[in-house]
């Protein structure tokens, strides 16, 4: 069974600054897509980026980036220039290609300090 | 467009009691999922609809059920509900299609609470 590990359940960063948030994942498939998810407190899940396993380049979305190493199984996420808004759980999620079930991990709290 | 929307967003059951929740897909969605969100299990899927039919289902005992009506909504319901059921419950739709692009838009949640 496929599995997401996100080793860091909190991390603080201050304003402007960059921070980067780490996630593992295990599967046996060969084409898959991994998502970085956004919930802010009371709020609904947004997608924040996604990186489809075949392409090597790794996705951008303005100060939102990944780092992406399929054979290491890892696919971090890089916030720049940091901003109150920033604050929220977020999720590192895998789904096979086709498929419909998302395996997210256990999620990482981000606090911005102003 | 609208978004995904779920009614009702906060409820109080006691043990015993069942639930009914529900959920609109954003429009020309045909597929909608449930997950289960718990600070303790975080975000546990539950089933999977697509044209009235469930795809996918999670490991959650028979006591959680859920249906899709022929325009997309989609309802899941809890049974002799136990104090474990309390949790934020997620409804997500998606489009299918190609490319295909596996991204799931997610509404704000019903948050159960059972006494």
């Amino acid at each position: 069974a496929q599995t997401v590990t996100q080793s860091q359940p909190e991390m603080s960063v201050q304003e402007a600054e960059t921070v980067t948030l780490s996630c593992t994942y295990d599967t046996s498939e060969s084409d898959y897509y991994l998502f970085w998810y956004k919930q802010p407190p009371s709020r609904q899940m947004i997608l924040v980026i996604r990186q489809e396993a075949y392409k090597q380049q790794n996705a951008t979305e303005n100060r939102f980036s990944v780092n992406f190493q399929k054979a290491a199984k890892s696919f971090s996420l890089k916030i720049s220039d940091s901003q109150l808004g920033d604050a929220a759980m977020y999720f590192c999620a895998y789904v096979r290609e086709g498929a419909q079930k998302l395996v997210f991990g256990q999620g990482t709290r981000l606090t911005i300090n102003p | 467009k609208a978004g995904v929307t779920q009614t009702p967003r906060y409820l109080i059951k006691t043990r015993g009691q069942q639930v009914t929740l529900s959920c609109s897909p954003i429009s020309g969605h045909r597929s909608v999922s449930w997950y289960q969100q718990t600070p303790g299990q975080g975000l546990q899927f539950l089933f999977e609809y697509f044209s009235e039919t469930q795809r996918n289902k999670g490991n959650f005992p028979g006591r959680f059920s859920g249906r899709q009506f022929s325009n997309s909504r989609s309802e899941m319901n809890v049974s002799t509900l136990e104090l474990g059921d309390s949790a934020l419950y997620l409804c997500a739709s998606s489009l299918e299609g190609r490319p295909y692009t596996g991204e799931l838009f997610f509404g704000e949640g019903s948050r159960l609470t059972v006494l």
